[in-house]
């Protein structure tokens, strides 16, 4: 059973850093192109970075581009997600999803979600 | 960036036919997906690259079209359906619908 469980969120001040894992189980971890997804409270859903199966190619939406780094430890089956700057527009729930394939870009499993909340 | 325009929301009776609409504002050949997110639950995804049906989603789920416009389709509806849907491009990167809210009367 695939299984993606994120962690490291919280509350965190305006400016300041915070850093998200998800650990991954149930499928070859390193064969995969991997993504975080959020969701502002009541808000519809936004994709944030993908990196590819190896780490050798990333992508990021414009707005965070220079604040955040995904990354992935192939032999811990774990992606991260460092978040610096924050913003109180990153207050989110981050998702971490599997893609499949990355060519064809969609989010085949999901994670529970870890909430983020930037605020002073 | 690619916009995508759904319908706000729905309301069905159990045992009818729905279908949910997605507008892209420029062409994204088949590369649409869709996903079903039911309250306080991570979304999952239900049709990708346009009308395939993803294993273990039930037949009364289908999707369909090409280029700029695309129908999620769900026959017959059944209560346990409640739920905001959203489809998704990968032509380009993606980005998501902002959702129809289905509810049943």
């Amino acid at each position: 059973e695939v299984q993606l469980v994120e962690s490291g969120g919280g509350l965190v001040q305006p400016g300041r850093s915070m850093k998200l894992s998800c650990a991954a189980s149930g499928f070859t971890f390193s064969n995969y192109g991997m993504a975080w997804v959020r969701q502002a409270p009541t808000k519809g859903l936004e994709w944030v970075a993908t990196i590819s199966y190896d780490g050798s190619s990333t992508y990021y939406r414009d707005s965070v581009k220079g604040r955040f780094t995904i990354s992935r430890d192939n032999a811990k089956s774990t992606l991260y997600l460092q978040m610096n700057s924050l913003r109180s527009e990153d207050t989110a729930t981050y998702y971490c999803t599997r893609v499949r394939p990355i060519a064809a870009g969609y989010f085949d499993y999901w994670g529970q979600g870890v909430m983020v909340t930037v605020s002073s | 960036d690619t916009v995508l325009t759904q319908s706000p929301a729905l309301a069905v009776s159990p045992g009818e036919r729905v279908t949910i609409s997605c507008r892209a504002s420029e062409s994204v050949s088949t590369l649409m997906h869709w996903y079903q997110q039911k309250p306080g639950q991570q979304p999952t995804l239900l049709i990708y690259l346009a009308s395939n049906l993803e294993s273990g989603v039930p037949a009364r789920f289908s999707g369909s079209g090409s280029g700029t416009d695309f129908t999620l389709t769900i026959d017959p509806v059944e209560a346990d359906d409640t739920a905001t849907y959203y489809c998704q491009q990968s032509w380009n990167d993606p980005t998501f619908g902002a959702g129809t809210k289905l509810e049943l009367k």
